[in-house]
């Protein structure tokens, strides 16, 4: 199975920073990778699909890019709204599908 | 506006047994693969189970080969896990997760973006 190694786990950032998530696979993904947000008590919400691409309805100040195995997520100007634990997930053609481990992000 | 929710969740002893429903609308349930994703507690996501929307390929994860069974009936609109042989590990938030599309018929690649994700529901596993 292809693992996902996201990191940091946890981080501690100001209202206004640039906030920046990485997330390696195991093996060449393509650009077949997700980005998730979720907050305390509620379900996932998909941010970013196939690497790069935002979802319907979701701010411009999420971003994402990579291919391959290195994969990179940003929030451009961190929102008090925007507290939650973020989540990559890759989905190379077939499952098994694999998340990385979250990370978790705070308000300084 | 599309909806999902989760059923059927409890308290169960290990080696018991429990069948999770996910009820779908507004959306052509028909024409979308689906997912079940869990969430331990205190944990991240982990990936349970997909079906096409035929119900032609089905997928697993190794953690719950051949003791979950995942279906649909299109006819009703609704999700299914038939799930056996528990154990303490299982007990988790049970999500079931839209794809964003089908199984291609083609190739038999699945799309594997979950854009829409229920409540969850909650199994324990304890004697």
């Amino acid at each position: 199975d292809i693992q996902m190694t996201q990191s940091p786990s946890s981080l501690s950032a100001s209202v206004g920073d640039r906030v920046t998530i990485t997330c390696q696979a195991s093996q060449d993904i393509s650009n077949y990778l997700n980005w998730y947000q979720q907050k305390p008590g509620k379900a996932p919400k998909l941010l970013i699909y196939d690497a790069s691409n935002l979802e319907t309805g979701v701010p411009s100040r999420f971003t994402g890019s990579g291919y391959g195995t290195d994969f990179t997520f940003t929030i451009t100007s961190l929102q008090p709204e925007d507290i939650a634990t973020y989540y990559c997930q890759q989905y190379d053609n077939l499952p098994p599908y694999t998340f990385g481990q979250g990370t978790k992000l705070e308000i300084k | 506006e599309v909806q999902l929710v989760e059923s059927g969740g409890g308290l169960v002893k290990p080696g018991g047994s429990l069948r999770l429903s996910c009820a779908a609308s507004g959306f052509t349930f028909s024409s979308y693969a689906l997912n079940w994703v869990r969430q331990a507690p205190g944990k991240g996501l982990e990936w349970v189970s997909s079906i096409s929307s035929s119900s032609s390929h089905i997928h697993y994860a190794e953690s719950v080969k051949g003791r979950f069974t995942i279906s649909r009936d299109n006819a009703k609109n609704s999700l299914y896990l038939q799930m056996n042989s528990l154990r303490a590990e299982d007990t988790a938030v049970y999500f079931c997760a839209r794809d964003g599309g089908d199984y291609n018929i083609l190739t038999g690649y699945a799309p594997g973006d979950f854009d829409y994700w229920g409540q969850g529901t909650l199994v324990t596993v304890s004697s």
